[in-house]
């Protein structure tokens, strides 16, 4: 069963700071299956990158994916008010068929 | 416009059943993937179910042999049958088409319908 673990489980920072959240698998994950979702209060989680490091249609490109194997990141490069939000990893195709990371909220510091 | 509207949440006692329902306008459920996710009350995102296009399905260890996921091409939707439900299955239960061009990713969730099992 592979299991995805976020670090840090909280982030504060400042609009304008750069953002680097970890997602690190128990086992090698393809890069082609691994996406990342921004969920914000009330609502539903929203895809951001697909492929390790694909935008999904709509999402600006402060928003960048990036690592292999084990260790993937998601990098946003300077904070937009509306970008703190609670963020999630998600491996397909691997026992079980899909799972979630535990999230990392970013907060405002 | 891709839109999925769930339906059927409500308020049920332990071991007993609900019928969830996933209406889906934009695509067709039967040559897509449809996934079912929930989130408990303050937690994260779990993984329920997935129908692919195929008709092959997948269940959570936590969910096998109690819901069964489903659909109907006519109508296009997607439905979750879950029987002997818990207090932990208590969650805001959401569909997403699962789309192969985006790497398997749920590129279109729908708003959700709340569960709550409770005595």
């Amino acid at each position: 069963e592979i299991v995805l673990t976020q670090s840090p489980g909280t982030l504060s920072l400042s609009p304008g700071e750069r953002a680097t959240l970890s997602c690190r698998a128990s086992q090698s994950v393809s890069s082609s299956f691994l996406a990342w979702y921004q969920q914000k209060p009330g609502q539903a989680p929203r895809l951001l990158i697909y492929g390790a490091s694909s935008r999904a249609t709509g999402i600006p490109d402060r928003f960048s994916g990036s690592g292999s194997g084990t260790e993937f990141t998601l990098t946003i490069s300077r904070l937009e008010p509306e970008d703190f939000a609670v963020y999630y990893c998600q491996q397909y195709g691997s026992s079980p068929m899909y799972s979630f990371g535990q999230g990392t909220k970013l907060e405002i510091k | 416009e891709v839109q999925l509207v769930e339906s059927g949440g409500g308020l049920v006692q332990p071991g007993g059943s609900l019928r969830l329902s996933c209406a889906v306008s934009g695509f067709a459920v039967s040559s897509n993937y449809v996934s079912w996710v929930r989130q408990a009350p303050g937690k994260g995102l779990e993984w329920v179910s997935v129908i692919y296009s195929a008709g092959s399905t997948y269940y959570a260890d936590s969910v096998k042999g109690r819901f069964t996921i489903s659909r109907d091409k006519p109508k296009n939707t997607v439905s979750l049958q879950m029987n002997s439900l818990r207090a932990e299955d208590t969650a805001v239960y959401y569909c997403a088409r699962v789309s192969w061009e985006a790497g398997y990713g749920m590129d279109v969730w729908g708003l959700g319908t709340t569960v709550i099992v409770s005595s």
